[in-house]
């Protein structure tokens, strides 16, 4: 079966870094997302990784391990309004029909 | 460049009503999803579809829901005969013509479907 992994719940002080893992087990793989979601909105891209290492956008990184299933997504200078909902997407055929995790609730305190 | 459009963002139905969920994608965009968000879990694939064509409706209850996304118009989502369990937030995504990959989905605001 399809599987994507992250913890629920992550708690992290303003200007700090927080790191967010997401497992997969899918049969195939062709795409991992990260998206951002407040509560009661729409979720919002954050980056792309298809290929294994790091793709760096600002204060965000995220990271792909094709071999181990495995990606995190970097969270740096943490600021207040980064309090949200971090859900990992993986796409397993080339049109691209996500799997979501359950979602990654970062708690950003001061 | 208006992103994506759903309305309504908020519908009450009670049991047994039918409830119709739009969905227009971003300019440029032929591709449509469709997913459910239930309380405190994670986003659940529905369907795919190109204009005129539905391509993965793996996800769809097999009675009560479909979805189609006409030549011209709104992609629409419709439950018949809805029950309580049908509450969630139903989210539409849309991406640009795929060249090579998937490319990112855009969502839009969502509607809240609240059953009473």
């Amino acid at each position: 079966g399809q599987n994507i992994d992250q913890p629920t719940e992550m708690t992290a002080t303003e200007g700090a870094i927080v790191q967010i893992n997401c497992t997969y087990q899918t049969s195939g793989f062709n795409g991992l997302f990260w998206y951002q979601q407040h509560a009661g909105e729409a979720p919002t891209f954050l980056s792309y990784n298809v290929l294994d290492g790091l793709e760096e956008k600002g204060r965000f990184s995220s990271f792909l391990s094709r071999s181990k299933g495995y990606s995190y997504l970097l969270l740096k200078e943490l600021q207040m309004k980064d309090s949200a909902s971090y859900l990992c997407a993986v796409t397993t055929d080339s049109w691209g029909k996500f799997q979501f995790g359950a979602g990654t609730q970062v708690v950003v305190t001061p | 460049n208006a992103g994506v459009m759903q309305n309504p963002r908020h519908l009450v139905r009670r049991r047994g009503q039918e409830a119709r969920l739009r969905c227009s994608p971003m300019k440029g965009h032929s591709h449509v999803y469709w997913y459910r968000q239930l309380p405190e879990e994670g986003l659940k694939f529905m369907v795919y579809l190109q204009k005129e064509n539905i391509i993965d409706e793996s996800g769809m209850p097999k009675e009560r829901f479909s979805a189609e996304f006409p030549k011209e118009g709104p992609s629409i989502l419709r439950i018949q005969q809805v029950v309580r369990g049908d509450s969630a937030a139903y989210f539409c995504a849309s991406s640009p013509r795929l060249a090579g990959g998937p490319g990112e989905q855009y969502f839009g605001p969502g509607t809240r479907l609240t059953v009473t």
